[in-house]
């Protein structure tokens, strides 16, 4: 079974600061995303990568950044995290781009 | 630019009703449409459509894809209390960004006994 394991289910960080979400795959997958679950908005992409040092931003990457250093590690960087960055943070993974993408279980993120 | 919308957005019924969801799609070079179970944590995959009329099926779920029409409809029969989620529908394209999902806002099923 796939495995996509994010750092922490919980997180509370204050306005300002550099908040790193991790997420790391166990399958060799090519792709990673990171989307973020609002209600009434729905899953929103952030940021996608299909290979190592590779990334593309998707529908809403304002005040985030991404890395990948290794091929099963993908990080959610906020710069200078806001209030209105409190969300769900799902990261997600495939083989390819036309393989279904597997989610971990979210991190819930408080801007205090 | 890319849109999924799903319907109804909530829905209650008993246990043992069949339900339909449904969700529609305008996505430029659509390449899939994907169903995904949410409970309390991670969304989980159901079913990939990518060939029009063909039905999946998996236990008492069954879904379908009408790429003429764009639309997909996903069938729970029997319904059970675990069945009770959010289920997502989203379209990937095969374009230039072709790992990308556009979601649908989710359909809250909720099956009581």
């Amino acid at each position: 079974d796939v495995k996509v394991t994010q750092s922490s289910r919980y997180l509370v960080k204050r306005t300002g600061e550099k908040v790193f979400l991790e997420c790391v795959q166990d399958m060799d997958h090519e792709n990673m995303f990171w989307y973020r679950q609002d209600p009434g908005l729905g899953l929103r992409l952030i940021y996608f990568s299909y290979d190592v040092k590779m990334k593309e931003k998707g529908d809403i990457p304002e005040g985030y950044s991404v890395s990948r250093e290794k091929k099963e590690r993908f990080s959610l960087i906020l710069e200078s995290a806001s209030t209105n960055q409190t969300s769900m943070y799902l990261c997600a993974s495939s083989w390819t781009g036309n393989q279904p993408q597997h989610f971990g279980d979210g991190t819930r993120l408080s801007i205090l | 630019e890319d849109k999924v919308v799903q319907s109804p957005l909530s829905l209650v019924v008993h246990e043992g009703d069949t339900v339909t969801l449904n969700c529609s799609y305008e996505v430029t070079n659509f390449r899939s449409l994907l169903w995904y179970k949410q409970e309390k944590k991670a969304p989980t995959f159901l079913f990939m459509l990518t060939s029009s009329g063909i039905e999946k099926k998996s236990g008492r779920l069954s879904s379908i894809l009408d790429k003429k029409e764009l639309f997909s409809i996903l069938n729970i029969t029997a319904t059970q209390t675990g069945d009770s989620a959010v289920y997502l529908c989203a379209g990937t394209n095969s374009g230039g960004s072709n790992y990308k999902l556009t979601f649908g806002k989710g359909t809250l099923l909720t099956v009581n006994p």
